[in-house]
């Protein structure tokens, strides 16, 4: 199975920072990433796909780069409803597992 | 709009059987690969496994800490995808989503495999 690992697993910010949080796979996975937002107590939200597209309908703060094993997960200006956790997942093969997680809180 | 619920959680005992239903509307679900993700209380997200449509022949895959006990299939007639989990242990407590398409969850249905 391909080993999803983000960094930081938390991180405290303020609202406005600059925010980037990375996720490194265990073995190729070419752009077959998606990004996710959890807020707490709701469903997972799609934030990104193939690496780098924006999912209609998310906030342009949100971007996303990489490809082959290491990507990240920019969030330019961080505002009071991005204090979430957030995953990455690979989509190259099954099982398609999904990152530790990374918290983002105040 | 696309809207996706789970239904059939609820507490069982170890060793038992449950079967998650998974209704999907506003969707093309014929040829919508279902694929189930469970979320542990306090934990992160873990692919249960996944069905493909009909046209690619309704192949089924599982995690490896499920095969043999979970069994995923889907009536295309109803829009209704199944989780039947058999065998149940501790550790398969979660909230368990399906999942027609990667931006469209449901809210979930929690199982508690509690004696």
């Amino acid at each position: 199975d391909i080993q999803m690992t983000q960094s930081p697993s938390s991180l405290s910010a303020s609202v406005g920072d600059r925010v980037t949080i990375t996720c490194r796979a265990s073995q190729y996975i070419n752009s077959n990433l998606n990004w996710f937002q959890q807020r707490p107590g709701k469903s997972p939200k799609l934030l990104i796909y193939r690496a780098s597209s924006l999912q209609s309908g998310v906030s342009s703060r949100f971007s996303g780069s990489g490809s082959g094993t290491d990507f990240t997960l920019t969030i330019s200006s961080l505002q009071p409803e991005d204090f979430a956790t957030y995953y990455c997942q690979q989509t190259d093969t099954t099982p398609r597992t999904f990152g530790q997680g990374t918290k983002v809180e105040i | 709009e696309v809207q996706v619920v789970e239904s059939g959680g609820g507490l069982v005992k170890p060793g038992g059987s449950l079967r998650l239903s998974c209704v999907v509307s506003g969707y093309t679900f014929s040829s919508a690969w279902m694929t189930w993700v469970r979320q542990a209380p306090g934990k992160g997200l873990e692919w249960v496994g996944r069905i493909k449509g009909k046209t690619d022949g309704e192949t089924t895959e599982y995690a490896a800490p499920v095969k043999g006990r979970f069994i995923i299939s889907r009536d295309d007639s109803k829009n209704t995808a199944f989780l039947q989990m058999n065998s149940l242990k501790t550790e398969d407590t979660a909230v368990y989503y399906c999942i027609p398409h990667w931006a469209y969850w449901g809210q979930g249905t929690l199982v508690t495999v509690s004696s």
